[in-house]
């Protein structure tokens, strides 16, 4: 899992409730990911960030938001507008967002909405 | 539309036989291609990838893919499966434009039998 952390590893949230996911990284890298995994589904991308204060929407970032205030730190705001929230949510870091750099993962945060 | 198909859901193999796990892509341009595997309840870990070069690539735990471009395949082989291999794995391709994200495979589960 490198230099990547993300916290808590489990998540329970009640139905209408906002909740932060962690994740830091402090391999220096520039580019920052959020993704959502669901069984059969592989990975889907929920918003990135390429450099400090800058951030884009990926395939589906709605009920989603992030901040990217400093370098080592990309918080995902899952609101109570995602109607499914109930996922396993990896964050990734690259060396800069050129797509020819591999990704790290952190050990991920399972999210449950009671 | 560009893609990525890992055409098995599950990949059986006994201990000690080579591995293959299958991924063919769809893409505009010149191909990036990457492996990862993922352990249970576990993120992503880099395992090799496809730049430019020779169409045989090394990677970590003894893994190898070999690039087929008349083919736009991209298959990972090991000559001797362990155990430990059993996890499931992603092929994930560049997307061409200004996009330049991931896009990934489904993911295929293989199962190292002892």
């Amino acid at each position: 899992d490198g230099g990547i952390t993300q916290s808590p590893k489990y998540l329970f949230r009640k139905e209408g409730q906002n909740v932060t996911l962690s994740c830091e990284q402090n391999l220096n890298h520039d580019a920052m990911y959020w993704y959502r995994q669901d069984p059969g589904q592989g990975l889907r991308l929920i918003y990135y960030s390429q450099i400090v204060n800058d951030f884009q929407k990926g395939d589906i970032a709605e009920g989603y938001s992030v901040s990217r205030e400093k370098k080592e730190s990309f918080p995902l705001t899952v609101t109570s507008a995602q109607k499914n929230p109930t996922a396993f949510y990896l964050c990734a870091s690259s060396i800069d967002g050129t797509s020819f750099n591999e990704q790290f993962f952190g050990p991920g945060t399972r999210l449950t909405v009671l | 539309a560009q893609s990525v198909a890992q055409p098995e859901d599950q990949v059986n193999v006994a201990e000690g036989n080579p591995l293959t796990v299958k991924c063919t892509y769809s893409v505009s341009g010149n191909p990036y291609l990457f492996w990862y595997v993922q352990y249970p309840n576990r993120g992503l870990q880099f395992l090799l990838k496809y730049i430019t070069g020779d169409n045989l690539v090394k990677g970590s735990y003894g893994f190898e893919a070999e690039f087929n471009k008349s083919q736009t395949s991209f298959h990972l082989k090991k000559p001797s499966a362990l155990v430990s291999d059993s996890a499931l794995y992603f092929c994930a391709v560049r997307r061409a434009g200004n996009n330049r994200k991931l896009i990934w495979g489904l993911g295929t589960s293989l199962a190292v039998n002892p």
